[in-house]
């Protein structure tokens, strides 16, 4: 079946910027998405990005989808204390409604 | 607008107990999904409905739980009887699919832990 993956944790110092990776085994996917997940939250949608397209921007955040390697990351500018959290990656299978989430990366900001 | 509204926030029950966690979806949205998330599984998926009909049910444990949507604005999620290892997170999220991103978006979650 299909599926996502991540690393689990990354550690970066406040300023710097973070590279959340990801990849998936579904060549039929239409859609790719990142969630964040805040403590005691649910997961809220970040930016979601269309197969047909490599990059995506919105503010500090940059998505880049490498469609022949399978290959979605996340690039996070200017990384702050209030960017700590669980980003979930997750693909929508071409045909279906259900996406397929990865387990999570937790990123951890320090000063 | 509101978004998808669970209750209750957090439930501590005691095992064997009956629990009933309960859904309200975006309004308008058409497709509803329960999921259940803990340390050692991650997210699962227990069952998605499309037009309040179960469309996979696949992910639900056993025959401990049992989900409805007897109209569009309503979902409950019910565990009879609880057992410590259903302490999860259960999340309930709602999308309208066919428009751009098919973007599902999540409640706050319910709490739950069985003792």
């Amino acid at each position: 079946g299909e599926d996502v993956e991540q690393s689990l944790f990354l550690s970066v110092r406040e300023g710097d910027s973070s590279v959340i990776n990801c990849t998936y085994t579904d060549s039929s996917s239409t859609y790719l998405y990142w969630y964040k997940q805040e403590p005691g939250a649910g997961l809220q949608l970040l930016t979601y990005i269309f197969s047909n397209m490599d990059m995506k921007q919105d503010q500090r955040l940059t998505v880049l989808l490498n469609k022949k390697d399978k290959h979605l990351s996340l690039r996070i500018a200017d990384t702050q204390t209030g960017d700590s959290a669980i980003y979930f990656c997750a693909d929508l299978p071409g045909g279906s409604y259900i996406p397929t989430f990865g387990r999570g990366t937790s990123l951890i900001v320090h000063p | 607008d509101a978004g998808v509204i669970q209750s209750p926030r957090h439930e501590v029950t005691e095992m064997g107990q009956e629990v009933t966690l309960r859904c309200k979806p975006i309004s308008g949205h058409n497709s509803l999904f329960w999921y259940r998330q803990t340390m050692m599984r991650g997210l699962e998926l227990l069952i998605y409905f499309n037009n309040n009909v179960p469309i996979d049910d696949s992910g639900m444990p056993e025959d401990r739980f049992s989900a409805k949507m007897p109209n569009a604005s309503f979902s409950t999620l019910k565990i009879q009887p609880s057992e410590p290892r259903d302490s999860a997170v259960y999340f309930c999220a709602s999308s309208l699919t066919g428009r751009t991103g098919n973007t599902i978006y999540f409640g706050e979650g319910s709490w739950l832990t069985v003792v």
